[in-house]
Order: structure tokens, then sequence, then C-alpha cells
């Protein structure tokens, strides 16, 4: 098992400039979790998709942010344009089907994103 | 006032001492207790689970959640320099919406 796979594991780009993240969620698992962490605000949940179908984006700070699933093995964060404020770690997680709570959530490596 | 709330430390303990982690709580509705371990640069990993009130063991890991006192804790024993890491408290209510504290960093020292 290759575990969630994020890319790219860094990113540095420039005030304005489009950034897209992908990530691949772990095979079999039904849910995705989009996170940022940053050391004023730790680790904030963003959206979090079930079935390929978003639940609840209501973390997302903007609407320069966007997230899809288009299938159960790939989902992309874009943020357009991308501002300084937006430089932090993001994590996507999996999990198996969310039942009644308390799943197991499988972590990536993570997106350093650095907005000069 | 945030509903999960975590000293970020750091925490700096000798090898062989016993370390004790805590969050507070306010929303009364969580149900799922955990704890993440994030090791530099990388993704936190579950290392402890608890559902409602009551003490857990793994090893020497042990995981406490007070829900009256709306209060969290893990107990490391014998700690180990591979313990250094920043631990996560998260908690959940049974809607997948999970809460993470701000992250507590520990150093053992050898």
């Amino acid at each position: 098992d290759a575990g969630v796979i994020q890319s790219p594991r860094h990113e540095v780009t420039e005030m304005g400039q489009e950034v897209t993240l992908r990530c691949k969620p772990i095979s079999g698992h039904n849910s995705l979790f989009w996170y940022r962490q940053t050391m004023m605000r730790g680790l904030e949940l963003l959206i979090y998709f079930n079935n390929n179908v978003p639940i609840d984006d209501s973390g997302m700070p903007e609407d320069r942010f966007s997230a899809k699933m288009p299938n159960a093995s790939f989902s992309t964060l874009k943020i357009q344009p991308s501002e300084p404020r937006d430089s932090a770690v993001y994590f996507c997680a999996s999990s198996r089907s969310p039942g009644q709570g308390g799943e197991k959530l499988f972590f990536g490596s993570g997106t350093q994103l650095s907005v000069l | 006032q945030k509903e999960v709330e975590q000293d970020p430390g750091p925490l700096s303990v000798p090898e062989g001492a016993i370390v004790s982690l805590n969050c507070t709580y306010s929303n009364s509705a969580f149900q799922y207790f955990m704890w993440y371990r994030q090791y530099s640069r990388k993704g936190p990993e579950l290392l402890m689970y608890t559902y409602s009130s009551g003490n857990k063991e793994d090893g020497r890991f042990t995981a406490q959640v007070d829900k009256s006192s709306k209060y969290i804790s893990l107990f490391i024993r014998d700690s180990q320099p591979s313990d250094s890491a920043t631990y996560l408290c998260a908690m959940e209510k049974n809607n997948n919406d999970m809460r993470f504290g701000a992250g507590t960093r520990l150093t053992v020292k050898p």
C-alpha cells in the first residue's frame, strides 16, 4: 500500500499565480480530506469529500480556493490567484467510509507552499 | 475560544521520563478522541483512539478521556528519543468533522 500520495512536495510561486495541489488517496477509501497547517492556526479542515462528492467546504477560506474530485483516485486543490498568506503546508488525507465517525485518517506527506 | 485547546510547548524531557500531554475542549458533543503523532516534514499518523470516556493503553502509551471535565491526556512512559515529534490531539462528533489541537512539540533528549 503506497499510502496517500501528494504532489508536488514543495511549491514556490509568486503572488497572483495559480497553484494546483494534487492528491491520490488510498485505494478503497471513500472519504478524502484537504487540510492546511500553519504555525498560527494549526491544522484546519478545508473541505472533505465522500464518494467523490463535496460534503463540507465551510473551511475553504474564500472563493480563491476550489477543490475537485473527478474520480475516486484523484483530487485537486486549486488556489487562484495565490497570495502570500496562503503559504502553509497542505495535507490530503483519506479514510474508509465515514460511518458513525472516528475513522482513522491516513495523511499524505503534504505540500509545502510558499507564495512570494 | 477555540473548540480544542492544546499547549504548543515546546516540551523537552530526558530519556526515560514520563511525558504528559493534554488538551481541553469546549464542545460536549465530541465523542471520538484521538492522538496523532507528526514527525518533521511528515503527515500526522494516528497513535491512539478512544471512544467516549475512559482509559486506553498501548505499550508505553496511555490515553485518558474525562468527558465531565472536557479534558484528555496522553501519557508516554519510558520516553525515547524516537518519541520526539509533535503530538496533536483530535476529536470528532459523528460527522467526520475532526478538530485538531495546535500540537505539542516534544523533544526527548538522550
